[in-house]
């Protein structure tokens, strides 16, 4: 029972180049989420999806884009890293009428 | 302003008690959680309480809500140098999914 795994856990890119962090969970959840996670600021809802196929737009989207093809997997693509998007990200997802949240332990990466 | 807020820190010393604030501006919130972060590690769920409570016991840990005033607080009993960690305060809005974050308190228990 892994709950919800996040890879990479740690990444330094470049400037420019791209990425995909993948989030995956074994629970069966309808909704999954990705966060931010800076400095002094709490965490923040970049997209969410609340069933395979379907994403929409958090609090800080830019930047961002998602995608949920199978229902087990939610993909969170940065097209052009900026030195911005240095944070730590996470992952989370939760069943459909269950408030119960849970989290991935997390991606660190930093942009030079 | 800020939806959700939290002071920064708190000192205790072991085996005190230590009190955690939270405030919210969202009369809609329907839940309202704890999270508990220690270094280096993701978000670990101490508990939650649904709007139309006052209050929640989970053995060390007390929830108080009060809804007039949107305030939120953790009472953690006997307080151990494990507890040493950022607690975050979080809600969920009536219609929506997603949980908002405050920006953490950082308790430090000294021995």
């Amino acid at each position: 029972n892994a709950g919800v795994t996040q890879t990479p856990k740690f990444r330094v890119l470049k400037t420019g180049q791209s990425m995909t962090l993948l989030c995956a969970q074994d629970m069966n959840h309808e909704y999954m989420y990705w966060y931010r996670q800076d400095p002094g600021m709490g965490l923040r809802l970049i997209h969410y999806s609340v069933g395979e196929g379907t994403t929409a737009k958090g609090e800080v989207p830019d930047g961002y884009n998602v995608s949920r093809l199978k229902k087990q997997n939610f993909l969170l693509g940065l097209e052009s890293a900026a030195p911005s998007q240095t944070s730590v990200y996470f992952c989370a997802s939760n069943i459909q009428g269950n408030y119960g949240y849970t989290f991935g332990s997390g991606t660190r990466l930093t942009v030079v | 302003g800020e939806d959700v807020e939290q002071s920064l820190f708190l000192s205790v010393r072991e085996g005190d008690s230590s009190v955690i604030n939270c405030t919210y501006t969202d009369s809609s919130s329907t839940y309202l959680y704890w999270y508990k972060q220690e270094p280096g590690a993701g978000l670990q769920l101490l508990t939650y309480i649904f709007s139309n409570m006052d209050m929640k016991q989970d053995q060390r840990l007390t929830v108080l809500l009060n809804k007039k005033d949107k305030h939120l607080s953790l009472r953690i009993a006997d307080t151990q140098t494990g507890d040493s960690a950022i607690y975050f305060c979080a809600e969920v809005k009536e219609g929506r999914r997603a949980l908002t974050f405050g920006s953490g308190t950082r308790l430090q228990v000294q021995p």
